[in-house]
């Protein structure tokens, strides 16, 4: 069956580190994959899409890579920041654009000043 | 420029009663879904609109749970009667036509069967 791994366990680091998330998947072949941030009551926020045909892809302190061989792709925030503590959730779509999304069940990111 | 909003915000209720959840999509977008998440489980998506039509209704768990979105606007998520299993945080999300790969959430409605 289709599964999305994310590191269950929370992630803590020093300010002005770089965090990286992972997001390992099996029996799946997404056309894109997408990185969500959810805060504590609120519904996850967009961040980043990478396609199947794109290794990496920045976003001012974010990026993402996407290795369709090892069904992996690494989130890194760089110069982390405490605002940056949330939960960062995996997401991949099948089909492109068609949004029957399979998420992850999320990594818990705590930046400690 | 408002975002999707939800409404309750939370609700209590026991098992057997009626629930219903609502949805208001930002304004313009024809894709609007409904996904849930289970306590210690994923995101997981249940149905897929665009304006009025149900595009994709695989992920509702059974016939318990209705989906409505009249006129295009709006959407409703009815669960009757609900059980216990049905707890969880209902998210709706909604999209323009054409740009489907990023998603725009409400906050969830945090629904608690006793």
């Amino acid at each position: 069956s289709q599964k999305i791994e994310q590191n269950s366990e929370a992630l803590n680091i020093q300010e002005g580190k770089t965090a990286t998330l992972t997001c390992n998947y099996t029996n799946y072949s997404p056309a894109y994959l997408q990185w969500y941030r959810q805060d504590p009551g609120r519904g996850p926020v967009f961040l980043l899409l990478i396609r199947e045909n794109e290794k990496e892809k920045r976003k001012e302190r974010l990026k993402v890579t996407f290795d369709t061989t090892l069904k992996q792709s690494l989130f890194h925030i760089t110069a982390s920041q405490p605002a940056d503590s949330a939960t960062y959730l995996c997401a991949l779509d099948p089909k492109g654009g068609y949004q029957k999304v399979t998420f992850g069940t999320g990594t818990k990111l705590q930046v400690i000043p | 420029e408002a975002g999707v909003t939800q409404f309750p915000s939370h609700s209590v209720i026991e098992k057997g009663q009626t629930v219903t959840l609502r949805c208001d999509p930002i304004s313009g977008h024809d894709n609007l879904y409904w996904y849930r998440r289970v306590m210690g489980k994923e995101i997981k998506f249940l149905l897929h609109f665009v304006k009025e039509s149900k595009q994709d209704e695989s992920g509702m768990p059974n016939n318990r749970f209705l989906a409505e979105r009249t006129g295009g606007t709006y959407s409703t998520l009815k669960v009757q009667p609900a059980e216990l299993e049905d707890s969880g945080v209902y998210f709706c999300a909604s999209s323009p036509l054409g740009t489907e790969e990023k998603l725009f959430f409400g906050s969830g409605t945090q629904l608690s069967v006793l």
